[in-house]
């Protein structure tokens, strides 16, 4: 079976431009989560959007949005970007939410932002 | 306070050896806790996760879990090569995922 899928790989952006990150659930995922990683850090929570609906969102700014379409596909957009924005972003998914529906990441997409 | 700790690397061990990583947490409300392995330039992979308190184990991994403490740790057993990556804890609360910074393990061959 195939795994989390995000496109595209790599992608770079110039400050202030808007940036569109796709991502793919394993099939029968219902649950889609993103986060982003900069270098040398872990992780950290960006959304999560379970059934199309976003359940959590964690401490960042208005310019990051997302959705998650019928087919549990999800987007991720950010606006107006910053250099701070360069990281990589990960899509992960599970097959329910809860503590004990563990997260299967993509390969992520490598953001630079000049 | 960071909401997941690990303990400062980088961690080298000779081949064969164990690998000791550590983690705690600072949200008591956490219900579940996560190893990620994340090979540089990767994506974190699972390599295990635990639920209850005391040891998990699986394969050449264990997992300890002490929610009293606040404490869990990874056991990698027989180091390989290929073992040599960054480890990640996370804790699950809340519908997300608190990572810790990562402990990088390099096994000497």
């Amino acid at each position: 079976d195939a795994g989390v899928t995000q496109s595209p790989t790599h992608l770079i952006k110039t400050r202030g431009q808007h940036v569109t990150l796709r991502c793919s659930p394993i099939s029968g995922h219902k649950s889609v989560s993103w986060y982003q990683q900069v270098l040398g850090q872990g992780p950290q929570f960006i959304f999560q959007y379970y059934e199309k609906e976003e359940r959590g969102r964690g401490n960042f700014p208005d310019r990051f949005s997302a959705r998650q379409f019928p087919n549990y596909s999800s987007e991720l957009n950010v606006n107006a970007l910053l250099l701070g924005d360069s990281a990589l972003y990960l899509c992960a998914s599970s097959s329910r939410t809860g503590y004990n529906s563990p997260l299967h990441f993509g390969n992520g997409t490598r953001l630079t932002v000049t | 306070q960071k909401e997941v700790e690990q303990n400062s690397g980088p961690l080298s061990v000779p081949e064969g050896a164990i690998a000791s990583l550590n983690c705690t947490y600072s949200d008591r409300g956490s219900q579940s806790f996560f190893w990620y392995r994340q090979y540089s330039g990767k994506s974190p992979e699972l390599i295990m996760s635990i639920y209850s308190n005391g040891d998990k184990e699986d394969g050449r991994f264990t997992a300890q879990l002490n929610k009293a403490s606040q404490y869990v740790s990874l056991l990698i057993r027989d180091s390989q090569p290929s073992d040599s990556a960054t480890y990640l804890c996370a804790a699950y609360n809340d519908y997300k995922l608190s990572f810790g910074a990562g402990t990088t393990v390099t096994v000497r061959a």
